[in-house]
């Protein structure tokens, strides 16, 4: 699989947008882009994925750039319940490889 | 509820002795995965069920791990004779037939597995 590069962690106020970047300068033509977060003690959740264009549902935003070699998760309105590890994974199978993800922290 | 299920939740185990877990997957959904994860690691993938059919098995599942789905629907995973290094978080996961890579997994919470 293609590699994803993200920070380790970023911190956020709440209410405010959080935008994690995802690096993937060796994606191919068929790799999707997805997004999972796991909360602590949880098992990953489903977020949002894309291909090429830019994609929105109730619970991010997903700006891929027009190159592909890179991505932006954007959370609009950051909550306390939003803190947790958020993996960037590129796939073109059946198959989800996790790297480290970043740790989103939230301050009240 | 009808997400994924899996049981137990916790399981202390000592070492040397088996331990078998039960994933139930989405009743619809035709694929199944099993991932290993430890502390402050992501999840990493073990195996994958297309139905009853296991389809890939990571050089991490050694000889003492085995999975199986009969009939397409649970899954179990067993560990035989079980040593302190499987300590780790074991989750399952399921998603619908169809263009896998344009489909969403759904996770299991994971059954916490410790062996002391």
């Amino acid at each position: 699989d293609a590699k994803t590069t993200q920070p380790n962690s970023m911190e956020s106020n709440e209410e405010e947008p959080v935008h994690l970047p995802c690096n993937h300068s060796t994606i191919s033509g068929t790799d999707y882009i997805h997004w999972y977060r796991q909360l602590p003690s949880q098992g990953p959740e489903y977020v949002i994925h894309g291909l090429t264009s830019n994609v929105n549902n109730r619970m991010a935003s997903l700006a891929i750039a027009e190159d592909r070699k890179s991505s932006t998760l954007i959370l609009h309105r950051a909550t306390l319940r939003d803190a947790a590890v958020y993996y960037c994974i590129l796939t073109n199978d059946y198959k989800l490889s996790f790297g480290a993800g970043t740790t989103v922290t939230v301050r009240a | 509820d009808t997400g994924v299920s899996q049981d137990p939740r916790h399981k202390i185990t000592k070492r040397g002795q088996n331990v078998t877990f039960r994933c139930d997957p989405i009743s619809e959904h035709n694929r199944l995965y099993w991932y290993r994860q430890t502390l402050g690691q992501g999840p990493e993938f073990l195996t994958y069920f297309q139905n009853e059919a296991q389809l890939e098995k990571s050089r991490l599942l050694s000889d003492r791990f085995s999975a199986e789905r009969p009939k397409g629907s649970f899954s179990t995973l067993e560990i035989q004779r079980t040593e302190q290094g499987d300590s780790a978080m074991y989750l399952c996961a399921s998603r619908p037939a169809g263009l896998s890579m344009n489909t969403e997994a759904f996770f299991g919470q994971g059954t916490r597995l410790t062996v002391v």
